[in-house]
């Protein structure tokens, strides 16, 4: 079956350092990746997405990720983690930006001051 | 950005009694609305997506005639979540799209939690 797969249940990292999470996907075709962050008992808010072109993808509050198609990853990325960071993380994948979504297990990130 | 609301935010209901939840895209015109599930701690589970003037189209595994979808408007799509059990208790995200084109983002309601008692 096709998905996307977040290999870590938790990441710790202290406040002012790199902030990586992994996300990984088996999907054929050229797959539509995403990042989401969802905060205590509310919805997801969008973060970034890959379509296509520029493997780096820009997204919202300083997030980065990378396509890599050779190791079928999508890792997403901050330079220097914030406290606020701190949150749920979910990958995603669908066959349209529009369409419906398939979620990894989530991460949970936290950072720590 | 875009906004999608949800409404009510949290409800408490007894067994039996059926719960109707609003989702609303607040800027924009959605033509496809979708709803999730999402049980303590775990991800999102697609339950159905729900396309503006047509019938809902639902995900294996969810019974239709349990989670009754109406996407009347362009704005507005509900859930209703008839003779509802303690198992049925969940977080339900809706999230909507203007269209299903490379260039369309989903945006998520903030989520209803739902608990049966």
């Amino acid at each position: 079956a096709q998905s996307v797969a977040q290999p870590e249940d938790q990441v710790n990292v202290a406040e002012g350092n790199p902030l990586t999470v992994k996300c990984t996907y088996s999907v054929s075709g050229n797959p539509y990746l995403f990042w989401y962050v969802q905060y205590p008992n509310r919805g997801l808010q969008f973060l970034l997405k890959y379509i296509t072109g520029d493997n780096l993808v820009k997204g919202s509050y300083g997030f980065e990720a990378e396509f890599n198609k050779s190791q079928t990853s999508f890792h997403l990325k901050k330079p220097s983690a914030l406290v606020s960071d701190s949150a749920l993380y979910f990958c995603a994948w669908g066959k349209a930006a529009g369409n419906k979504l398939t979620f990894g297990g989530g991460t949970r990130v936290l950072v720590k001051p | 950005g875009a906004v999608v609301s949800q409404h009510p935010s949290r409800v408490i209901c007894k067994s039996g009694t059926s719960v109707k939840i609003e989702c609303r895209s607040l800027d924009f015109q959605a033509t496809t609305m979708f709803w999730y599930r999402q049980f303590p701690k775990q991800s999102l589970m697609l339950m159905a997506t729900s396309n503006e003037g047509s019938k809902a189209t639902y995900e294996q595994g969810v019974e239709k005639d349990k989670f009754l979808i109406n996407h009347a408007s362009l704005t507005l799509s509900t859930l209703t979540v008839t003779s509802a059990h303690p198992e049925d208790s969940s977080f339900y995200i809706c999230s909507a799209t203007v269209g299903t084109s490379s260039t369309d983002t989903q945006y998520f309601g903030p989520g209803t939690r739902l608990t049966v008692l």
